[in-house]
């Protein structure tokens, strides 16, 4: 089966544009995540899905950032305007369960520069 | 709350030794302990997960991590290290439907 793809790998933007990540999970999974690596930090939980509700948007750090989910399939990230702090790499991962013992798939991360 | 630390962020290892990657835990309630490894370019893959029983948990590619309840210690070990293995890797915490990661450890092996 193919796995959680991401798009764009990279990007590079100035301060003050606008920015659109997208994710695509794996078909059939209904939870869709966002966590993000600021830095060489720790990877931090943004928000989740389950088909196209938010089930928690608790680590999003601002009404910078807008996460959409039409539709239950794929998943967009919106950074607007962008600013120099949020410069990471952008992880996207899906699962079919949830739970504190179930693993998820992980995207390979779209690396977001801001200059 | 839910916290996890790995001490080192780089663990250098020559081809052939055994590897130890360390990590360290604190939750609230039961611990469900991960590994997940990032190679270049590519996403984070599952290695292993501890969520009860037996407190040594053999995962892919040969690693196995051993879960440490007094000493809150979840430590990634590989008995032979492979330049294959060089990598980043994560350990993390999951509490509910979050994970809780890590810094990172870069792990390189030296021919």
């Amino acid at each position: 089966e193919a796995g959680v793809t991401q798009f764009p790998s990279h990007s590079v933007i100035e301060k003050g544009q606008t920015v659109t990540l997208r994710c695509d999970p794996i078909s059939g999974h209904d939870n869709l995540y966002w966590y993000r690596r600021v830095m060489g930090k720790e990877i931090k939980f943004l928000l989740h899905f389950v088909k196209e509700s938010k089930q928690d948007e608790s680590g999003m750090p601002n009404n910078r950032f807008l996460a959409e989910r039409t539709g239950g399939t794929y998943s967009t990230l919106k950074v607007q305007p962008a600013e120099l702090e949020d410069s990471g790499v952008y992880f996207c991962a899906s699962s079919q369960a949830t739970g504190p013992t179930n693993g998820y798939t992980f995207g390979s991360g779209t690396r977001l520069t801001v200059v | 709350a839910q916290s996890v630390a790995q001490p080192e962020d780089q663990v250098n290892v020559a081809e052939g030794n055994p590897l130890t990657v360390k990590c360290t835990y604190s939750v609230s309630g039961n611990p469900y302990l991960f590994w997940y490894v990032q190679y270049p370019n590519r996403g984070l893959q599952f290695l292993l997960k501890y969520i009860t029983g037996d407190n040594l948990v053999k995962g892919s590619y040969g690693f196995e991590a051993e879960f440490n309840k007094s000493q809150t210690s979840f430590h990634l070990k590989k008995p032979s290290a492979l330049v294959s293995d060089s990598a980043l890797y994560f350990c993390a915490v999951k509490a509910g439907n979050q994970f809780y990661f890590g810094t990172g450890t870069s792990l390189t092996v030296i021919p």
